[in-house]
């Protein structure tokens, strides 16, 4: 049941450069989507969100792009820095009656700032 | 800058023992879940709380598992008969309002 899919397991960029991470999901409910950064032995740190009415969000280097008829979103960060080297989550979550919202993870892509 | 912390950080223990995971989650915030990440796998949902009651559980989350806030800060994480697949990495999270959760530094579970 892959409902977040992060097809890209790793990725290398250079320091100064665009990182461009993407995840697709197949669960038309998702209408939050939001981001994370881990390091090993550590929680999800929490990066950036979008709500599925709007298309853009911008915080800083990070922005995030949702395309709602393509089921796609994707974390931009530029410029890229070697301090942003982790793992990237892409998580989802659909409203509820309950409220419990839960999260649906990927897989997550290791990204790697080269000096 | 408010975080949610866990205890222990790391807890080993024989099969078929009791262990409890301890969160404290961020203060003004109303649900509360617990994931968790098998080493090589997704981090996965296990349960939610909201109200003193669990609104909704995941097929991982059986008979064998139970939460608890016991008081106003805690929230708990029993697990009655551990298991060897039962090793992950526990993480808490916590939202308010909005719908941003917010996740501890977890608790590694090691079950020999």
């Amino acid at each position: 049941d892959q409902q977040v899919k992060q097809n890209s397991p790793s990725l290398s960029v250079q320091e100064g450069r665009i990182s461009i991470l993407n995840c697709d999901y197949t669960n038309s409910m998702f209408d939050y989507f939001l981001w994370y950064k881990k390091y090993p032995a550590e929680g999800p740190t929490f990066l950036i969100s979008i709500s599925s009415i709007k298309d853009k969000n911008e915080d800083g280097r990070f922005t995030v792009f949702l395309n709602k008829s393509a089921k796609h979103l994707s974390l931009h960060i530029v410029p890229s820095q070697p301090g942003d080297s982790a793992v990237y989550f892409c998580a989802a979550s659909a409203e509820t009656q309950g409220g419990s919202e839960k999260l649906v993870f990927g897989k997550g892509t290791k990204l790697t700032v080269n000096p | 800058e408010p975080e949610v912390t866990q205890t222990p950080s790391h807890q080993v223990t024989q099969m078929g023992q009791e262990v409890i995971l301890r969160c404290v989650p961020i203060s003004n915030h109303l649900y509360f879940y617990w994931y968790r990440q098998i080493l090589g796998q997704k981090v996965e949902f296990l349960v939610s709380f909201y109200n003193n009651e669990i609104s909704e559980k995941s097929e991982i989350f059986d008979d064998q598992f139970s939460v608890e806030r016991p008081d106003g800060s805690n929230f708990t994480l029993k697990i009655r008969s551990t298991k060897l697949e039962d090793s992950a990495m526990y993480f808490c999270a916590s939202r308010g309002a909005q719908e941003t959760q917010y996740f501890g530094p977890g608790t590694r579970l090691l079950v020999l």
